[in-house]
């Protein structure tokens, strides 16, 4: 079946850093990518999405790749802010059984420290 | 108002009792979830529902289940709570016209305590 799978956190940055989540996918059709971020109390918001290879998504300067070669969607920010501390999750939207339902992955911890 | 309205957010409850959440929502999604959240677990998928006539199962369905009241509501229910239900439990919709590559939308959870 399909899976998801995150780097496991919690991965901690000095402000200004660089970051990199990485995310690897299994799927049997051609899937949605997407990133999903959880600030603390919050629900999962949107954060970007790519549906077919080579697109990239981005947003408040995130972004990331959809590379159908290595099965990957890494999320990357080229400075990270202490606002950006929260739980990042990557999943896939597949055609399987014509549901889309969405897998995740478990989630990766962002902490930025000033 | 939020677009997906979860209440209550937080519930203690005792063993053995019964527990009803509810979910509304003002996107006009056909689409709606239930998840739960584990720390280290990720999601996982309880139950969902495409219309209102549909309910389906989902990976963790045992000691739930569901009723979508109408397009905008969709309530989950814990027949006999057990400790090992507490959880953060939220509640999604999503658009089928774009299958589910537009994403979902969530709620803001309910944090439920099972004593």
């Amino acid at each position: 079946g399909d899976s998801v799978t995150q780097m496991e956190g919690p991965v901690t940055l000095s402000e200004e850093a660089f970051l990199t989540i990485n995310c690897t996918y299994t799927a049997t059709g051609y899937p949605s990518l997407f990133w999903y971020v959880q600030y603390p109390g919050e629900g999962l918001q949107l954060l970007l999405k790519a549906t077919k290879a080579d697109d990239k998504g981005s947003n408040k300067g995130f972004e990331a790749t959809y590379r159908k070669e290595t099965t990957s969607f890494h999320l990357e920010k080229g400075s990270v802010q202490v606002s950006d501390s929260a739980v990042y999750f990557c999943a896939l939207s597949d055609q399987t059984g014509g549901s889309y339902i969405p897998t995740f992955g478990r989630g990766t911890s962002l902490i930025v420290h000033p | 108002d939020a677009d997906v309205t979860q209440t209550p957010r937080n519930r203690i409850t005792k063993t053995g009792k019964r527990i009803m959440l509810e979910c509304s929502q003002t996107k006009g999604h056909d689409r709606m979830y239930w998840y739960r959240q584990d720390p280290g677990l990720g999601l996982r998928l309880i139950y969902y529902s495409f219309d209102v006539k549909d309910i389906n199962k989902g990976e963790i369905s045992d000691g739930y289940s569901v009723s979508r009241q109408a397009q905008a509501k969709f309530s989950l229910s814990l027949e006999s709570a057990i400790p090992n239900q507490t959880a953060l439990y939220f509640c999604a919709t999503s658009d089928s016209l774009g299958q589910g590559a537009y994403g979902y939308t969530f709620g803001s959870g309910t944090r439920l305590t099972v004593v």
